[in-house]
């Protein structure tokens, strides 16, 4: 049972918009930055997005990140099948003083 | 460029221990903290430990706490992590990870190495 809760999938059609959400609590997401991961099977996982928002130079711009309250969303816009991958959430969780991840979620790319 | 190689995994069984190594070139390997993440087989992405740039500060999952221990050669720019009293469900990926900060407590983490796996088996 993660820290962090994500929809185990979410599927959307090419060139298509997703949105993936994350759910924590008032000892993680409520008072800490969160991260967004992609991780392609035999591949490192790769940043997507910091601080809530912010993205690595390399990132293109379809992918967005948004945080409020106890919850934050990870949104990819002009879907490829190229993005097919699990995505993860991440922060820092006061209570456990250790970091989290969610679940992780599978992109599919009809 | 940032790389981050890590070795040391293998078969092992229940009970015994093992020390992976994260050897890092290209950067100023003393400015970050440093994590180690697994990933059991079909599972998710789990934070293991992390350790500040000096070394003075680390944090660990429970799930491992007492048993693991995260250090670091800044002379040497490589990160270990000693795991003792092996478990069946600490098999794995294990992956070295460059945090963003340097305090030890995990922000967010923009460099990672391929992984080495981990087996608990007897």
């Amino acid at each position: 049972q993660s820290v962090l809760t994500q929809p185990p999938s979410v599927s959307a059609a090419p060139g298509q918009k997703v949105t993936i959400s994350c759910s924590g609590s008032s000892s993680n997401i409520a008072y800490n930055y969160v991260s967004w991961y992609q991780h392609l099977p035999g591949a490192a996982p790769k940043l997507l997005i910091y601080d809530s928002n912010k993205r690595p130079s390399g990132i293109p711009d379809r992918f967005s990140g948004s945080q409020s309250g106890t919850s934050a969303t990870l949104g990819i816009t002009g879907l490829q099948t190229g993005d097919e991958a699990d995505y993860y959430c991440g922060t820092w969780d006061s209570s456990l003083s250790a970091g989290v991840f969610g679940g992780g979620t599978k992109l599919t790319v009809l | 460029e940032v790389q981050l190689l890590e070795s040391g995994g293998g078969l092992v069984q229940p009970g015994g221990s093992l020390r992976l190594s994260c050897a890092a070139s290209g950067f100023t390997f003393i400015g970050h903290a440093m994590n180690w993440v697994r990933q059991a087989p079909g599972k998710g992405l789990e934070w293991v430990s992390s350790i500040s740039g000096t070394g003075a500060g680390t944090y660990f999952a429970d799930s491992v706490k007492g048993r693991f221990t995260i250090s670091r050669d800044n002379s040497k720019n490589t990160l270990f992590l000693q795991m003792n009293s092996l478990r069946v469900e600490d098999t794995a990926v294990y992956y070295c990870a460059r945090d963003q900060g340097t305090s030890g407590r995990p922000h967010y983490f923009d460099n990672w190495g391929q992984g080495t796996l981990v087996t608990v088996s007897s």
